[in-house]
């Protein structure tokens, strides 16, 4: 798996657009990008992923690069619900690959 | 459908003991996996599964075994637990996009 970096925090203020960076600078051609997200203690929860184009569903939207080595999830309205941990992965599609998450970003939403 | 299920909730070991945590799945994905997470911590990968009777290693296997006898479940196993295990452990499957459920985590602590 290709590897990740991403910030380790973030704040964002209550109804403004949370812009999250990743760079997988190693990424390749047949590599999806990933995002989860950790709320508390729950178990992680799947937000949106993306190859080439950018996605966009009822939770977030996902902008990534024309060269593919960074991307952005970006929740258009935060609210205090969001506040999470960030989790941006690499992984080829339809195979059998191990995945592994790293850190990712702590995001905090204030009032 | 349930999802990705796992028990206990909690359990308090004493080093020395051994102990399986249970996972199942009713979603009949092919792929499973352990994860642990230490406080302030990623996700590490312990052991996965690409199918019944078939599983191998992930970043942190030791002092953990699986197996695979069913699609639906995916139990680990710790042998002689020591102070070191202690964590939350996730269970997670895929489907054949790469998305991945993850369950409700069993909290672990061991004494």
């Amino acid at each position: 798996d290709a590897k990740t970096t991403q910030p380790t925090s973030m704040d964002c203020a209550e109804g403004r657009a949370a812009n999250l960076p990743c760079n997988h600078s190693t990424i390749s051609g047949n590599e999806y990008v990933y995002w989860y997200r950790q709320i508390h203690s729950q178990g992680p929860q799947y937000i949106i992923h993306g190859l080439k184009n950018n996605e966009t569903n009822e939770m977030a939207s996902l902008i990534i690069t024309e060269d593919r080595k960074s991307s952005t999830l970006i929740l258009p309205h935060a609210t205090l619900r969001d506040t999470a941990v960030y989790y941006c992965i690499v992984s080829l599609s339809g195979g059998y690959q191990k995945v592994t998450f790293g850190t990712g970003t702590k995001l905090q939403v204030i009032p | 459908n349930a999802g990705v299920t796992q028990t206990p909730k909690f359990q308090v070991l004493k080093t020395g003991q051994s102990m399986t945590l249970q996972c199942a799945q009713d979603m009949n994905h092919e792929y499973m996996s352990w994860y642990r997470q230490d406080p302030g911590m990623g996700l590490r990968l312990i052991h996965y599964s690409v199918g019944a009777g078939i599983t191998d290693q992930g970043e942190v296997p030791n002092g953990y075994n699986v197996s695979r006898s069913t699609t639906e479940d995916f139990p680990l196993r710790l042998l002689s637990a020591a102070p070191s295990q202690t964590s939350v452990y996730f269970c997670a499957s895929r489907d054949p996009r790469e998305t991945q459920y993850f369950g409700p985590g069993t909290r672990l602590l061991v004494l």
